[in-house]
């Protein structure tokens, strides 16, 4: 694709609900990458995949986050029970290969816990 | 552990003029990469421009230059004949060249006519 897309652009869920965050990377890139956006913070590393496999997910703050990319390409962010810390932009991005290679943002999506 | 500080919450720049942002990072390694990303109110991160440690030539991408300086661990980036559409976040980042990235926590441009 032209470009690394994300949806949806915003949520707003309730506390306690499950919400899906949805990635597609350009095409042909092999690793993904998963970024927390606090307001007025820089993105903060969550999970990183090459192709299908999460090789590294150390930035999951808690275990109600959960995060695949089961064919290789379309990845989606899942966060469970949804407290209101959780509130921020998530977003996505991607990289022809490993990570002394540019990273691709997408839009981000932006999430309202309420 | 590795840091990025980015000292200036906001900086404020005449259009056609000339800005700096401020970047210092911490860090053991002697090989790494360090990347300018601005984000624009739409939020989608653009690179603007890329350094490799080991290069001791300062990057340039036609408006947008860096001083690299590695012993102070310094990572500035300047823009020349500032533009309106030059007004966004930017994000200072760092990377050993493993797959993470360490950002800032930025410095909004603001662009005055």
């Amino acid at each position: 694709g032209a470009g690394v897309s994300q949806s949806p652009r915003y949520k707003v869920a309730k506390r306690g609900q499950d919400v899906a965050l949805r990635c597609d990377p350009i095409s042909g890139h092999v690793s993904l990458f998963w970024y927390q956006q606090a307001l007025g913070q820089g993105p903060e590393f969550l999970t990183y995949f090459q192709n299908e496999a999460q090789l590294d997910k150390s930035g999951l703050p808690s275990d109600r986050f959960f995060a695949e990319r089961p064919e290789g390409s379309v990845s989606t962010l899942k966060i469970q029970r949804t407290q209101q810390e959780d509130s921020a932009v998530y977003l996505c991005a991607s990289s022809f290969a490993l990570a002394a290679e540019t990273q691709y943002f997408g839009p981000g999506t932006r999430l309202l816990v309420l | 552990a590795q840091t990025v500080t980015q000292s200036q919450p906001e900086m404020s720049v005449q259009e056609a003029e000339t800005v700096t942002l401020s970047c210092t990072y911490d860090t053991s390694e002697s090989d790494y990469y360090l990347f300018w990303y601005k984000q624009p109110p739409s939020r989608q991160m653009i690179l603007v421009i890329r350094q490799e440690a080991y290069k001791q030539q300062n990057a340039t991408e036609n408006r947008f230059s860096v001083n690299f300086q590695k012993a102070a661990k310094s990572f500035s980036l300047k823009i020349s004949d500032s533009q309106l559409g030059d007004a966004a976040m930017y994000f200072c980042a760092y990377s050993t060249g493993t797959y993470k990235y360490i950002f800032g926590t930025g410095t909004r441009l603001k662009v005055l006519a």
